[in-house]
């Protein structure tokens, strides 16, 4: 199976400020990876495929890059609705599999 | 508007079967491969594996022995058995559905079962 460490888990910051998540893959994955947002008690809401493509009704202020074993999502400036739990998905081949998150909460 | 919504129950004893549901409003169930996944407590996301609109399935070896995921068109429900549970098997499950870029792009709200006697 492919493992996806994501980094950091645990994240604070301020509203505006710039984030950045990075997700390493434990072999090659090409672009084939997803990122997504879960807010508690929520389904997850995917925001980037193919590593950097935004999905339709995704704020712009979401980037994803990378390919192969290193990939980061970025939100360019932190929005209060933005606080949330972030995980990759790699769908390069099966089983799928999930970095095991990172938290974002309000400093 | 295509949306999804998981049913089953909360609660279910170790040892037994978890059979939950998913079904399907503003849409047909004859395209596309629909999903399970599951989030634990505290934990990642989970894939549990696939359906295809004609049948084929695809599992988590994690799991493998223990699942069947099911698809009915006429009732456009999705299905899920996972026998032998134990508390680790406690989890938020969700059913989604892939995109032709094989992509999982709408999902349930989601549903918590706890396994526990």
């Amino acid at each position: 199976d492919i493992q996806l460490t994501q980094s950091p888990s645990f994240l604070s910051a301020s509203v505006g400020d710039r984030v950045t998540i990075t997700c390493r893959a434990s072999q090659g994955i090409s672009r084939f990876l997803a990122w997504y947002q879960q807010k508690p008690g929520k389904a997850p809401e995917l925001l980037i495929y193919a590593a950097s493509t935004l999905q339709s009704g995704v704020p712009s202020r979401f980037s994803g890059s990378g390919s192969g074993t290193e990939f980061t999502l970025t939100i360019s400036s932190l929005q209060p609705e933005d606080f949330a739990t972030y995980s990759c998905q790699q769908l390069n081949s099966y089983p799928l599999t999930f970095g095991g998150g990172t938290k974002v909460e309000i400093k | 508007q295509v949306q999804l919504q998981e049913s089953g129950p909360g609660l279910v004893k170790p040892s037994e079967t978890l059979s939950l549901t998913c079904t399907i409003s503003g849409g047909s169930v004859s395209t596309d491969y629909w999903s399970w996944f599951r989030r634990p407590p505290g934990k990642g996301l989970e894939w549990i594996g696939y359906v295809s609109y004609s049948g084929i399935t695809n599992y988590n070896p994690s799991l493998n022995s223990r699942i069947t995921i099911s698809i009915d068109t006429s009732k456009t429900q999705i299905s899920l058995k996972l026998n032998s549970v134990t508390a680790a098997d406690t989890a938020a499950y969700y059913c989604a559905r892939r995109h032709t870029t094989g992509y999982y792009y709408l999902w349930g709200q989601g549903t918590l079962v706890t396994v526990s006697s």
